[in-house]
C-alpha cells in the first residue's frame, strides 16, 4: 500500500511571491499520480495527471514536475494571488488503481 | 455542463441510524468513486463502480457499508447503524472512460456526515 507525504502541511504567502510546495510517494509500482485544488466549501478540481518520468504540465500560472524514480513531484504557483488559497491535494495510483491521497498542503495568500 | 452533485450536503444522524448519501455523477461518465475524508486527513478510497458493476470494494470499512449503482448512473452509499467514527465528508468523483489510471475525476462537493 503506498504512502503518499505532502510538505509542508501549511503555508502562508504574501501575494505576489511564488511558492512550491512537494508530494512524496514511493517509486515503485509506480502508475500516476494526480494533483488538485480544494477550496473550501467547493468540490476538488482536478489540476494535473501525470504519468511519465519527467514530465512537467502547466495551468496558468501553476505548473508541476515529476520525478517517478526518486519519488516526488512539485506544484510551483507564480506570482501568488489571493484565488490561489485553497487546499492543494496530490493522489498516487497503485498497481490496484486506486488512488491514494496525501494529507494536503493549505495555501494562504496574505494580501 | 452539470458537474457532479450530491445529497445531502450535510446529514447529522443519532448513532445507530441508517443513512443514505447520493451521486449524481456527470451524464455519460463510466467510472464512480466514493471517497472518505477524515478532518485533517486526505481523502480515502472506498468502492469503485464502472457502469453498474462494482469493481472494487475493498476500502469499505465495514459490512455496514454498502454501494449501489443499478443503472449505472447515481449511486447511493448506505451506512447501516451508524457509529461516531463514520463522521466523515463522504466524496463522489467520476470520470469519462474506464481508464483509472490516468482519467481525471470530477469531483461532486461532498456529503458532510456527523454522528452523535
Amino acid at each position: 500500500i503506498l504512502n503518499v507525504e505532502q510538505s509542508p502541511q501549511s503555508l502562508h504567502v504574501q501575494e505576489g511571491d511564488s511558492t512550491n510546495f512537494t508530494c512524496s510517494f514511493p517509486s515503485s509500482n509506480f502508475y500516476a499520480l494526480h494533483w488538485y485544488r480544494w477550496e473550501t466549501a467547493k468540490s476538488p478540481e482536478a489540476l494535473f495527471v501525470m504519468t511519465l518520468n519527467g514530465d512537467e504540465k502547466k495551468k496558468g500560472r501553476i505548473s508541476a514536475t515529476l520525478n517517478t524514480k526518486e519519488g516526488y513531484s512539485y506544484l510551483y504557483i507564480k506570482g501568488s494571488q489571493p484565488e490561489d488559497s485553497a487546499t492543494y491535494l496530490c493522489a498516487c495510483m497503485d498497481s490496484n488503481y486506486q488512488l491514494i491521497w496525501g494529507a494536503g498542503t493549505k495555501l494562504i495568500i496574505k494580501p | 455542463g452539470a458537474g457532479v452533485s450530491q445529497s445531502p450536503r450535510y446529514k447529522v444522524a443519532k448513532r445507530g441510524q441508517d443513512v443514505a448519501l447520493r451521486c449524481d455523477p456527470i451524464s455519460g461518465h463510466v467510472s464512480l468513486f466514493w471517497y472518505q475524508q477524515a478532518l485533517g486527513q486526505g481523502p480515502e478510497f472506498l468502492t469503485y463502480f464502472q457502469n453498474e458493476a462494482q469493481l472494487d470494494k475493498s476500502g469499505l470499512p465495514s459490512d455496514r457499508f454498502f454501494a449501489e449503482r443499478p443503472e449505472g448512473s447515481v449511486s447511493t452509499l448506505k451506512i447501516q447503524r451508524t457509529q461516531q467514527e463514520d463522521s466523515a465528508v463522504y466524496l463522489c468523483a467520476s470520470s469519462l472512460g474506464g481508464s483509472v489510471g490516468t482519467d481525471t475525476q470530477y469531483f461532486g462537493p461532498g456529503t458532510r456526515l456527523t454522528v452523535l
